[in-house]
């Protein structure tokens, strides 16, 4: 059964800690995605990568920024969290360009 | 641009009643998703095709590649049914970035 599960399912944090938001995939993926979604929103991409250490800026990059030091984990990074980025985030993994996509459960997360 | 249309984006349903949900798509596509996202949940992947028609429990899609259509088919609904439903065009980048459309949102009354 394929897996993709993110560290955190509800997460409060404070403005200006820095956030680490986890994705692990079980799958062997090459591309992981990182979404946000919001209320009235569909998902809206924010980094995605297809290869270690490799990474790509999506629609909304500002304020975040990721790191894949190996093939199953994709992590999400808030330098400072601001109240603007209280979102519920998606992790996402995808084989190929073509392949089917597999999502994470979701973290709700909530900057005070 | 959309790449996708989804319709209708509010379905509201009594129980027992038969689903369609349709998506049409501006550009060839080759294969698409049909995934679920129930409130306050993660989204789970319903299925991916590329022709004809796959089926899963009371959950059916088909797709049309020439047609540029797909549609997702819900027999006897249920209220654990209510859910957002989505079909994201599916090839929104190199890397296979899926763009997301606000998906039709279905409830299903008892």
């Amino acid at each position: 059964d394929v897996k993709v599960t993110q560290s955190s399912r509800y997460l409060v944090k404070r403005t200006g800690e820095k956030v680490f938001l986890e994705c692990v995939q079980d799958m062997d993926h090459e591309n992981m995605f990182w979404y946000r979604q919001d209320p009235g929103l569909g998902l809206r991409l924010i980094y995605f990568s297809y290869d270690v250490k490799m990474k790509e800026k999506g629609d909304i990059p500002e304020g975040y920024s990721v790191s894949r030091e190996k093939k199953e984990r994709f992590s999400l990074i808030l330098e400072s969290a601001s109240t603007n980025q209280t979102s519920m985030y998606l992790c996402a993994s995808r084989p190929s360009w073509a392949g089917e996509a597999f999502f994470g459960q979701g973290t709700r997360l909530t900057v005070v | 641009k959309n790449e996708v249309e989804q319709s209708p984006q509010n379905l509201t349903a009594q129980e027992g009643e038969f689903i369609t949900i349709n998506c049409s798509y501006s550009v060839g596509i080759s294969a698409l998703h049909w995934l679920q996202q129930h409130p306050g949940g993660g989204i789970v992947s319903l299925f991916m095709l590329s022709s004809g028609k796959k089926k899963h429990g009371r959950l059916i899609a088909t797709i049309n590649i020439q047609e540029k259509h797909s549609s997702l088919h819900i027999t006897a609904s249920h209220p654990r049914d209510s859910a957002v439903y989505i079909c994201p065009y599916p090839y929104g980048g190199s890397q296979g970035n899926l763009i997301f459309g606000k998906g039709t949102k279905l409830s299903v009354k008892p």
